[in-house]
């Protein structure tokens, strides 16, 4: 089944305590993103990469790190988490053909700082 | 540069009637957009997509969507509500890597 998974699903942690949260897809795709969801402003994108060893910053990357070493994953890293930073965090996959392909998003993670 | 803007942030419809969510865009070209919808604790699902092919898109679950460029529009439609359209709806526009999301409509059915 084609699909975009994240890991944790869940995670409670502490100001300053450093934490990955893992996302991978199985269907080849070049490009990959994080978003951020808080209410009501939509989803704001963080970081995104077009192919390996390619990332940029989306228009809230301040405070996030990410690495794409490999085709299939691309993990966000927080080094110093803050109660802001507390938020749904979606993955997402495209194939880069053209603008017209949708991206395809994982299940989420809920990240709460305290 | 691209937008998009919902502009309802919250829609209240009786079951069996027809549902309206608007969305406005801005772009300096043709846009790419899409409409998601996102149930309770899930993820993104894509509805559907205007892909300059035809005005009128039809997508998943009798929903569809109408581009006019005149009016910088394409607002989403469902003749007739169930309660499972209970949900948040995004509108999104596209370039190749970067989507813009509106801030999203809730839409309740009542019984």
């Amino acid at each position: 089944e084609a699909q975009v998974t994240q890991n944790p699903r869940y995670l409670i942690t502490v100001t300053g305590k450093k934490l990955t949260v893992t996302c991978s897809q199985n269907m080849n795709h070049e490009y990959m993103s994080w978003y951020r969801q808080d209410p009501g402003l939509g989803l704001r994108q963080i970081y995104y990469s077009m192919n390996v060893e390619v990332t940029d910053k989306g228009d809230v990357p301040e405070g996030y790190k990410v690495s794409r070493k490999e085709k299939r994953n691309f993990p966000l890293i927080l080094e110093s988490p803050s109660p802001n930073q507390t938020s749904l965090y979606f993955c997402a996959s495209k194939d880069l053909g053209g603008r017209f392909y949708e991206q395809y998003f994982g299940p989420g993670t809920r990240l709460t700082v305290t | 540069a691209q937008s998009v803007t919902q502009l309802d942030s919250h829609v209240s419809v009786s079951e069996g009637t027809p549902v309206l969510l608007r969305c406005n865009y801005s772009s300096s070209y043709s846009p790419s957009l899409f409409w998601y919808v996102q149930h309770p604790n899930k993820g993104l699902q894509l509805l559907l997509k205007y892909t300059s092919a035809a005005t009128l898109v039809k997508g998943i679950n009798g929903f569809e969507a109408e581009f006019k460029k005149s009016e910088t529009s394409f607002h989403l439609t469902k003749p007739s509500a169930h309660m499972s359209d209970a949900a948040e709806y995004f509108c999104v526009s596209s370039n190749d890597y970067k989507l813009s999301f509106g801030a999203g409509t809730t839409v309740t059915v009542r019984a």
